[in-house]
């Protein structure tokens, strides 16, 4: 069974950079393509953009000049860089596989 | 900005039919925006459901069914079961750009 675990700290301040990990187990990392998504306490998803097995990536336009993914294959883990945190940006991540498969998310809190 | 519209909320009777629409600002759904269904309970993550317009997981229950339905994607379930009352977000495709709908409430009454 494929799992997924996000892991970072659960607390960022105000303008510095949220750096998140992605650790795949239970087998090799296989899809073609995994994705990062985000939600504010009680509002809906948010999709922040993927990274293919490949390296290439697609970000959300509104997010894209903050945004960075990476995937390392042979550590089967998937990145998120999150620059100039704000406290919008305070939210449940998660990421997600092309295969249907989720993390169970980490909350992130942004602190002035 | 695109915008991808879902009802706000639905109520169904356990073992009824209902179905969810998922709507692009941009024009009538196609196979190619590539529709992606979620549930998802108080508490708990995103499950996904049905990918590109109509394919199942192999864990959605058999009730839950995907298709394109007067130029939106649809999500159909059959025979209610009070365990699917959830929120549900569907999720199209953009050309490399993925939006989420803003979810539908779904209760079972």
């Amino acid at each position: 069974q494929v799992q997924l675990q996000e892991s970072g700290p659960g607390l960022v301040k105000a303008s510095e950079t949220l750096s998140l990990t992605c650790t795949v187990s239970g087998g090799p990392i296989s899809g073609d393509y995994w994705s990062w998504i985000r939600q504010p306490a009680g509002k809906g998803l948010e999709w922040i953009g993927r990274v293919y097995k490949s390296g290439t990536t697609n970000y959300n336009p509104s997010l894209k000049s903050r945004v960075t993914m990476s995937i390392d294959t042979s550590k089967s883990q998937i990145s998120l860089n999150l620059s100039s945190m704000t406290a919008a940006d305070t939210a449940v991540y998660y990421c997600a596989s092309d295969l249907g498969y989720w993390g169970q998310g980490i909350l992130v809190t942004v602190s002035s | 900005q695109t915008v991808v519209t879902q009802e706000p909320s639905l109520t169904v009777s356990p073992g009824g039919t209902v179905t969810l629409t998922c709507a692009s600002s941009t024009g009538a759904v196609t196979s190619d925006y590539y529709a992606n269904w979620f549930q998802q309970k108080p508490g708990q993550a995103p499950r996904a459901l049905i990918y590109s317009t109509s394919n199942k997981h192999s864990w959605t229950p058999a009730r839950f069914s995907g298709s394109l339905l007067g130029g939106k994607a649809a999500l159909t379930l059959s025979g209610v079961q009070p365990e699917d009352e959830a929120e549900y977000y569907c999720l199209l495709y953009y050309g490399g750009v993925w939006v989420f709908g803003g979810g539908t409430k779904l209760t079972v009454l």
